[in-house]
C-alpha cells in the first residue's frame, strides 16, 4: 500500500529560526513529490513540485529536497517569519497511469515572535 | 482570474438530505478533482475528471457522484448524506495531470451531517 509518513506531527520555533521537515514514502512507481502549505481554514497552496531527476527546488525561503534512493524529501524553511505558521502537506504521485495521489498527514509548525 | 470557486462555504445537513457542493474554475484547466479532509488523515481523492465528460472514481468514491459537463464546472453530488460524510471538502484544478503541473486548490466547504 502507498504510504506518505511525515515528520515531526508539529513543530514550534521561535521567528527568524530555520527549520526541516520530514516526509518518508513508499508509493510505487515513483512519478512527483510535492509540497503544499495549508493555512488555517484554506485550501492547500503548492510550495514545490520534484520529479524523480530533480534533487532540490526552491521557492523563496522554502527548499525542498528529494532522495529518490531512500524515498526521503525534506523540506527547509529559512529565516521563519511568524506568516510560516501552517501545516505543510508532503504529497507523492504514482505513475503508470494511477491519478490517485497519497497525502501525508502534515507537519503543524507554529513560528512564535 | 478568480481561481478555484466554491460553494457554500459552509452547510449542515441532516442524515438521508442530498445537496450539491459546486466548484468553479476560470483558468480553463482540463483537470479538476475532489478531496476530503478529515481530522488526523491526510487529503484523499473522492472522484475527478480529465476533461468534460469524463470522470472517474478515487480513493473515496462510494456516497458522491460527479459530472463534468463543461470546462469549468465540477459539482459534487452526496445522494443521501451520512454522519461519515462530515468532512471538509475541497476541490481542485490543473492545466493536466502531467507531473510537472501544479494544482490549484479552492477554499473549501465545510459539511457537518447531522
Amino acid at each position: 500500500k502507498n504510504q506518505v509518513e511525515q515528520s515531526p506531527q508539529s513543530l514550534i520555533i521561535l521567528e527568524g529560526k530555520n527549520c526541516t521537515l520530514q516526509c518518508n514514502y513508499t508509493v510505487s512507481p515513483f512519478s512527483n513529490l510535492r509540497w503544499y502549505k495549508q493555512d488555517t481554514g484554506r485550501g492547500p497552496v503548492s510550495l514545490t513540485i520534484m520529479t524523480f531527476s530533480e534533487n532540490t527546488k526552491s521557492n523563496g525561503r522554502y527548499t525542498a529536497t528529494l532522495d529518490a534512493d531512500t524515498k526521503q524529501s525534506s523540506l527547509h524553511i529559512t529565516a521563519s517569519q511568524l506568516s510560516d505558521s501552517a501545516s505543510y502537506i508532503c504529497v507523492v504521485s504514482a505513475g503508470g497511469g494511477s491519478y490517485i495521489p497519497t497525502f501525508g498527514r502534515g507537519t503543524s509548525l507554529i513560528v512564535h515572535p | 482570474n478568480a481561481g478555484v470557486t466554491q460553494t457554500p462555504k459552509f452547510q449542515v445537513l441532516k442524515t438521508g438530505q442530498s445537496m450539491t457542493l459546486q466548484c468553479a474554475q476560470d483558468m480553463n484547466h482540463e483537470y479538476m478533482s475532489w478531496y476530503r479532509q478529515d481530522p488526523g488523515m491526510g487529503l484523499r481523492l473522492i472522484h475527478y475528471s480529465v476533461g468534460a465528460g469524463i470522470t472517474d472514481q478515487g480513493e473515496v468514491p462510494n456516497g458522491y457522484n460527479v459530472s463534468r459537463s463543461t470546462t469549468e464546472d465540477f459539482p459534487l453530488r452526496l445522494l443521501s448524506a451520512a454522519p461519515s460524510q462530515t468532512s471538509v471538502y475541497f476541490c481542485a484544478s490543473s492545466y493536466s495531470n502531467r507531473a510537472k503541473e501544479t494544482q490549484y486548490f479552492g477554499p473549501g466547504t465545510r459539511l457537518l451531517v447531522l
